[in-house]
């Protein structure tokens, strides 16, 4: 069974601009996750779609934000891009109910 | 609000070696705690899980305790190799519904053969 998927795995973006980031899921998984991971601050929790709902939110910034589809694809997007926004952001995905997570290996944003 | 908690920063430890990673959380109302592993660049590959209602889960060289009532954790790992160099994380699920994950910053252990 394939794992998590991100795409893309880097990207290099100017203050300013948007970023759209793209998770699948493992096959059967509806709920997806999406962490910040930052030297400074560690692994931060940014929101949760279940059945294309967003269920759980994190501490960030309206510019963050995200949405699932019914295939339970996952995109989260960064509007207005600052410095700080650099990070690895990684994607995770379980079974309904399910305690373990499953991660993706990461898209690393640079934001210059 | 659940802060959770791992010192040492960084182990360098010589191959063979046992060692215990520590993890404490602030609040007890845990639903389970998960132990990742992560290399460079990469993301996290879970390792054990503990439900709340355990006390300890193995799975190989990897042993992981839970003491819910101290608030703490520890990931032992016996005869250490250079192939465990890595960052270790735990993680705590609070109880209730649609609980996210809260971190540790995590251990970045190093195994010198």
């Amino acid at each position: 069974k394939a794992g998590v998927t991100q795409t893309p795995r880097y990207l290099i973006k100017t203050r300013g601009q948007q970023v759209t980031l793209s998770c699948s899921p493992i096959s059967g998984h509806r709920s997806v996750s999406w962490y910040q991971q930052t030297p400074g601050q560690g692994l931060q929790f940014l929101f949760e779609y279940f059945s294309e709902t967003q269920r759980n939110k994190g501490n960030f910034p309206g510019r963050f934000s995200g949405r699932q589809f019914s295939n339970s694809r996952s995109e989260m997007n960064v509007s207005t891009l600052e410095l700080g926004d650099s990070a690895l952001y990684l994607c995770a995905s379980s079974l309904p109910a399910a305690d373990t997570q499953y991660f993706g290996p990461g898209t690393r944003l640079t934001v210059l | 609000k659940q802060e959770v908690t791992q010192i040492p920063a960084a182990l360098s430890v010589p191959e063979g070696e046992n060692l215990v990673l520590n993890c404490s959380f602030t609040d007890s109302a845990i639903y389970n705690l998960q132990w990742f592993r992560q290399d460079p660049g990469k993301g996290l590959t879970s390792l054990l899980l503990i439900q709340s209602s355990q006390r300890e889960q193995t799975s190989g060289r990897l042993n992981a305790s839970l003491d819910k009532s101290s608030g703490r954790s520890t990931l032992y790992i016996a005869a250490s190799q250079p192939g465990d160099s890595a960052t270790y994380l735990c993680a705590v699920k609070r109880s209730g519904a649609n609980s996210k994950l809260t971190f540790g910053k995590g251990i970045t252990l190093s195994v010198r053969p």
